[in-house]
C-alpha cells in the first residue's frame, strides 16, 4: 500500500547547523508531497509542498525537492534556529484517494 | 479569519464509555477529515466527510463514527472506549474542489481513556 518512511529521531543540532530529514515514499500513482510541522501542544501546520516531479517546495528557509526517480522528498535547511525545534512530518496525497498519509514524524531539537 | 476549531481541548473518559468530539471547519471549507495521532506517531486517517456523507474511511472499527452538519461542522463519535483509543484527535478541513487536499488542521482534542 501507499506509505511514507522518514528518518527516526530525535535529531539534535546546534543553532546554525545544516538540517536534513530524509523522507521516502511508496505510492501506486503520482502523489503530491508535503512537509508538516507540529509544535508542542498544537496541531499540524503545512510547511511546504510539491505537486509533481522535480518541483521544489520552499518556506521559511526550508526546502524539499520531489525526486520521482528515488521516490524521495528530503527536507533541508541551511541554518537552523532554536525556534525550529518541533516534530516534522512527511506526507503524501493521491488525487482521488481523499486522504493524506503521514510518516511517523521526526523530532528536531536545536540547541543554542 | 478563524481557522479550524475543535472542542473540547482535553477529555478524560473511562473504558466502555462513549465520547463525542466536535470540529468547526475554517470559513469557506466544505470537507472535514479526522485523524488519530497516538503519542510519538504520525496521524492516522479515520474518515472524511463531504456533503454530509462519509466519503472515505481508514482502517478503523465501526466504533468510530461521524457526522457532518449542513454548516459543514462535524462530530466524531467513539463508542465502547478502549485504553488504546487514548490519543490526540485532529480535525482538518479542506476548501471546495480539492478532493480533500489543502488541509488546515485544528489544534486537536487530547482524549485520555482510563
Amino acid at each position: 500500500g501507499d506509505s511514507v518512511t522518514q528518518m527516526e529521531g530525535p535529531v539534535t543540532l546546534s543553532e546554525e547547523a545544516f538540517l536534513t530529514i530524509n523522507c521516502t515514499y511508496t505510492a501506486t500513482g503520482y502523489p503530491s508531497l508535503f512537509w508538516y510541522v507540529q509544535y508542542p501542544g498544537e496541531g499540524l501546520q503545512l510547511l511546504l509542498k510539491a505537486t509533481k516531479a522535480d518541483d521544489k517546495g520552499s518556506n521559511k528557509g526550508f526546502e524539499a525537492t520531489y525526486r520521482k526517480e528515488t521516490t524521495s522528498f528530503h527536507l533541508e535547511k541551511g541554518s537552523v534556529q532554536v525556534s525550529d525545534s518541533a516534530v516534522y512530518f512527511c506526507a503524501l496525497f493521491l488525487t482521488g484517494g481523499f486522504k493524506t498519509i503521514f510518516g511517523a514524524g521526526t523530532r528536531l531539537f536545536v540547541k543554542a | 479569519d478563524a481557522g479550524v476549531t475543535q472542542s473540547p481541548t482535553h477529555l478524560i473518559k473511562t473504558r466502555g464509555q462513549q465520547v463525542t468530539l466536535r470540529c468547526s471547519p475554517k470559513s469557506g471549507h466544505d470537507t472535514v477529515s479526522w485523524y488519530q495521532q497516538a503519542l510519538g506517531q504520525g496521524p492516522q486517517f479515520i474518515f472524511q466527510y463531504y456533503e454530509e456523507e462519509e466519503r472515505q474511511r481508514g482502517n478503523f472499527p465501526d466504533r468510530f463514527s461521524g457526522h457532518q452538519f449542513p454548516n459543514y461542522s462535524s462530530e466524531l463519535n467513539v463508542n465502547a472506549l478502549l485504553l488504546g483509543d487514548s490519543a490526540l484527535y485532529l480535525c482538518a478541513s479542506s476548501p471546495p474542489g480539492t478532493g480533500g487536499l489543502g488541509y488546515t488542521f485544528g489544534s486537536g482534542t487530547r482524549l485520555t481513556v482510563v
